[in-house]
């Protein structure tokens, strides 16, 4: 079956502007997950998803990044005034519920780089 | 809180030697632990898990990882190196109460050679 699909899989934008990455998680996976790997600090996890609500945004850096997820499937990432340090590959994952030991399936992943 | 912390930042073998990518866990409570690895341009792949059933745990591409509670140690092993491995490896770590993001280690690099 079809696993998690993100796109943009590169996106360059310059310093700034605002972008918004997506994520289709493989269906009937009601957990989301978003996290960044980025040279320096590894892979870091950035929010989760149980439905469409958000019980750990934790992760998130700052207030330029928001996240939502409607209908329980597809979840927006966005990043508002990208600065330079947000260059990094933004990774979604998604597994058949959060509180359990499932695996998380991951995409392949978005390819950000802020000029 | 539970950190992984992977030994060796890049490992060398040559094709058809065993593998050995070392992995230390830190957690307080009874952990799940995960082997994925990234190929470049690719997301995570899961190799294996353990979860609280066998200690020894057999994954696909003929991958194996042995649990030691006593060593708070979760290596992953393959007895014979294929140029196809050639990638980068993650050991993971998830608490086993609640929602508990996974925490990554910082991945070892695997090289193998003709």
């Amino acid at each position: 079956g079809a696993g998690v699909s993100q796109s943009p899989s590169n996106k360059v934008t310059e310093k700034g502007k605002d972008v918004e990455l997506r994520c289709d998680p493989i269906s009937g996976h009601t957990a989301l997950y978003w996290y960044r790997q980025s040279l320096g600090q590894g892979l870091e996890f950035l929010i989760y998803f149980q439905g469409n609500s958000a019980p750990d945004k934790s992760g998130l850096p700052s207030d330029r990044f928001s996240a939502e997820r409607t209908g329980g499937s597809v979840s927006t990432l966005t990043i508002q005034r990208t600065q330079q340090e947000d260059s990094a590959v933004y990774l979604c994952a998604s597994s058949l519920a959060g509180q359990t030991n499932q695996p998380q399936h991951f995409g392949d992943g978005t390819r950000l780089s802020i000029l | 809180a539970q950190s992984v912390t992977q030994l060796d930042s890049h490992v060398s073998v040559s094709e058809g030697t065993p593998v050995l990518l070392r992995c230390n866990y830190s957690s307080s409570y009874s952990p799940s632990l995960f082997w994925y690895v990234q190929h470049p341009n690719k997301g995570l792949q899961l190799l294996l898990k353990y979860t609280s059933a066998a200690t020894l745990v057999k994954g696909i591409n003929g991958f194996e990882a042995e649990f030691k509670k006593s060593e708070t140690s979760f290596h992953l092993t393959k007895p014979s190196a294929h140029m196809s491995d050639a990638a980068e490896y993650f050991c993971v770590v998830k608490g086993n109460t609640g929602f508990q993001k996974l925490v990554f280690g910082t991945g070892t690099r695997l090289l193998v050679s003709p």
